[in-house]
């Protein structure tokens, strides 16, 4: 059982605008910025977003995030067949003194 | 760029110890503001973070893990390692190794392509 709740699927039509939660606690998402993963079928995960709403460079945006208290969203616009992926929150965890995931949210683009 | 490349045996023994090596290249591993992690996952399911290592020898580990990890850095090879003792079969996972920007929320902004482990007699 993940300390970060995901919903296990989700899904839009291309062009939908989708967004995937992720809820934590004070112990993490209510102290910390969360981080999003990208992890496309058979391949690392690549970091998504980062500081709850920051973009690497390179990644579309498509793709923005934020957070309210102890839960955190990830906002896909746009929505693409590429898209199609898992995605995973991860935020620092005080009680854990390091990184907590979530269980993953598997999105299909219909 | 920095890129990292994972190592190591992918069919182990049941009660035997798991050596894994991450390759830097690209960049130095002693970059200050990096910690060095070791993430694995289970067929079809999550990420798990075992643990991370700072250039200093600062190490840190998920609490199911300690007691049977153990994360080393070797600055002069560019290259860090985890060892998993006591092995079982729920050890069987995909382990990947990734950067962790301490200064950016410890966001792992680089990952190697992982490794398939498989824990069977």
């Amino acid at each position: 059982q993940s300390v970060l709740t995901q919903p296990p699927s989700a899904s839009g039509t291309p062009g939908q605008r989708v967004t995937i939660s992720c809820s934590g606690s004070s112990s993490n998402i209510g102290e910390y910025n969360v981080n999003w993963y990208q992890q496309l079928p058979g391949t690392a995960p690549k970091l998504l977003i980062y500081g709850i709403n920051l973009r690497p460079s390179g990644v579309p945006d498509r793709f923005s995030g934020s957070k309210s208290g102890t839960s955190a969203s990830l906002a896909i616009s746009g929505l693409q067949s590429e898209d199609e992926a898992d995605y995973y929150c991860a935020v620092w965890d005080a009680g854990l003194n390091g990184p907590v995931f979530g269980g993953g949210t598997t999105l299909t683009v219909l | 760029q920095v890129q990292l490349q994972e190592s190591g045996p992918g069919l182990v023994k049941p009660s035997q110890t798991l050596s894994l090596i991450c390759n830097v290249s690209g960049g130095s591993i002693i970059s200050g503001g990096y910690y060095w992690s070791w993430i694995r996952q289970h067929p079809g399911k999550g990420l798990e973070w075992l643990g991370f290592i700072y250039h200093s020898g600062d190490t840190y580990y998920n609490p199911p893990l300690r007691s049977r990890a153990v994360i080393s850095i070797d600055t002069s090879r560019n290259r860090f390692s985890l060892s998993l003792k006591s092995l079982t079969a729920a050890d069987t996972a995909i382990y990947f190794c990734a950067r962790s920007d301490m200064i950016n929320y410890y966001s792992m902004d680089v990952w190697g392509p992982g490794t398939t482990v498989t824990v069977s007699s």
